[in-house]
């Protein structure tokens, strides 16, 4: 499975358009990746999910170069409540589910 | 919406117990699973459960077992707790759809073993 290298926190200001970018050199040519977010205290949340280009969703838009070794997960317009941990999986189409890895995330800290 | 829920947000124990930690999801989800979430370690995999009766290891199983014998319910029991198994425990159900899998988790329990 690939290995996925993101930063390990960030910081922005409210309003501010926010990319954390995720290294994955090693996909597979199945693989998908995935964005979810995390809360103090709380269980991760889906964000976002795509294989090649350009996905977006009412939340925030995902960018897959062509070679799909990296991905950007862009939020637009941070505010305070988007303070989180940041994670990117990457997983195998037709689901490994057992072989999904969290890693530790990046953590975003908004300020006023 | 989908939703998860673990029978208690905190928990404390003492050594030796045995420690049933409960999860419901409500959306007929196949997949189960149950991860634990320590600083600096990210979520680890302990087990997960693709269909009633049926589980898999995870990346740590030590010290764990599951049981699922409802399709909507899926079971975490530590047989002799540890202070090494206090930890922030996620279950989380999922949904394949188009060959991509997302998962849901619950709040989650905050275990404290002494």
């Amino acid at each position: 499975l690939a290995k996925t290298t993101q930063p390990i926190s960030m910081d922005s200001y409210e309003g501010q358009e926010v990319n954390i970018t995720c290294s994955h050199n090693n996909i597979a040519t199945n693989d998908y990746i995935t964005w979810y977010q995390q809360f103090p205290s709380q269980g991760p949340r889906f964000i976002i999910q795509g294989y090649k280009t350009k996905v977006t969703n009412e939340v925030a838009s995902l960018f897959i170069p062509a070679d799909r070794k990296s991905s950007t997960l862009s939020l637009p317009r941070v505010s305070l409540s988007d303070t989180a941990v940041y994670y990117c999986l990457v997983a195998p189409t037709g689901g490994a589910t057992n072989k999904l890895i969290f890693g530790t995330g990046t953590l975003l800290a908004v300020q006023p | 919406d989908v939703k998860v829920t673990q029978s208690s947000r905190y928990l404390v124990k003492r050594t030796g117990e045995k420690v049933f930690l409960e999860c419901v999801q409500d959306m007929d989800h196949e997949n189960m699973f149950w991860y634990r979430q320590d600083p600096g370690l990210g979520l680890r995999l302990i087990y997960f459960s693709y269909d009633v009766k049926m589980k898999e290891k995870g990346d740590i199983p030590e010290g764990y077992s599951v049981s699922r014998e409802k399709k909507e319910r899926f079971s975490l029991i530590l047989e002799s707790a540890s202070t090494n198994q206090t930890s922030m425990y996620l279950c989380a159900s999922s949904i394949l759809a188009g060959g991509q899998e997302t998962q849901y988790f619950g709040p989650g329990t905050r275990l404290l073993v002494l």
